[in-house]
């Protein structure tokens, strides 16, 4: 157990939907950051927030965005999803930057 | 692009034999960390290696880094049936982008 935890553990919905992944960092990290992974694309780094402000953007589409609560939890909001959004989506926390990265169990959205 | 390259793509060994797995990467690194995961689950962090170490060791591994070939090996010895997993070398690069960046991965098996 790494002491991240993401909520919903699976998630199916349909084309067009939007949803909502949550995570929570191990306590004390600063940092979250989201990754998608999938059959074709292997695992892509996301987002990065740091104490609540974005501090860096990776491969993240423009339907997809993020936010970092003042606890320090985060949320990935998915819309418009397309088929291609079905994935394995983690989220990861560290203390501080260029740190050990700590990940979460993962959600495993479906898209119809 | 790819930071990190792992090879071979697939590895089957007996139980109780070393396996060794090598890990490319491009562009200068602050650190590269290795992970396992085991079928579709969640990514557990084994060792974070410095570019300013060239060995480390954890239990029954070790992580050698040469920064000159930029590249880094991962040697599991004793290996055992529990090892079977997807191993993969993460790395960041710095700039203010503190996501990681994996390879591809290399997929484990332990025959008993």
């Amino acid at each position: 157990d790494s002491g991240v935890t993401q909520t919903p553990k699976h998630l199916i919905t349909a084309t067009g939907q939007r949803v909502t992944l949550r995570c929570s960092p191990r306590s004390g990290d600063l940092s979250v950051y989201w990754y998608q992974q999938s059959l074709d694309q292997g695992l892509q780094f996301l987002i990065q927030y740091y104490n609540g402000e974005e501090r860096a953007k990776g491969n993240i589409l423009e339907r997809f965005s993020a936010q970092q609560f003042p606890d320090l939890h985060s949320e990935l909001n998915l819309s418009s999803l397309e088929l291609g959004d079905s994935a394995l989506y983690f989220c990861a926390s560290s203390v501080g930057r260029i740190e050990t990265q700590y990940f979460g169990p993962g959600t495993r959205l479906l898209v119809l | 692009s790819q930071q990190g390259e792992e090879d071979p793509q697939a590895l089957s060994i007996q139980e109780g034999e070393n396996a060794t797995m090598n890990c490319s990467y491009k562009t200068s690194i602050n650190n590269l960390q290795w992970y396992r995961q085991n079928s579709g689950r969640g990514l557990v962090h084994l060792i974070l290696i410095r570019s300013n170490e060239r060995e480390k060791h954890s239990g029954r591994l070790r992580v050698t880094l040469d920064t000159s070939k930029k590249s880094s090996s991962l040697l599991i010895t004793a290996s055992r049936a529990a090892d079977t997993a997807s191993y993969f070398c993460a790395a960041t690069s710095g700039g203010g982008a503190d996501g990681l960046t994996f390879g591809k991965g290399t997929h484990l098996i332990i025959q008993p």
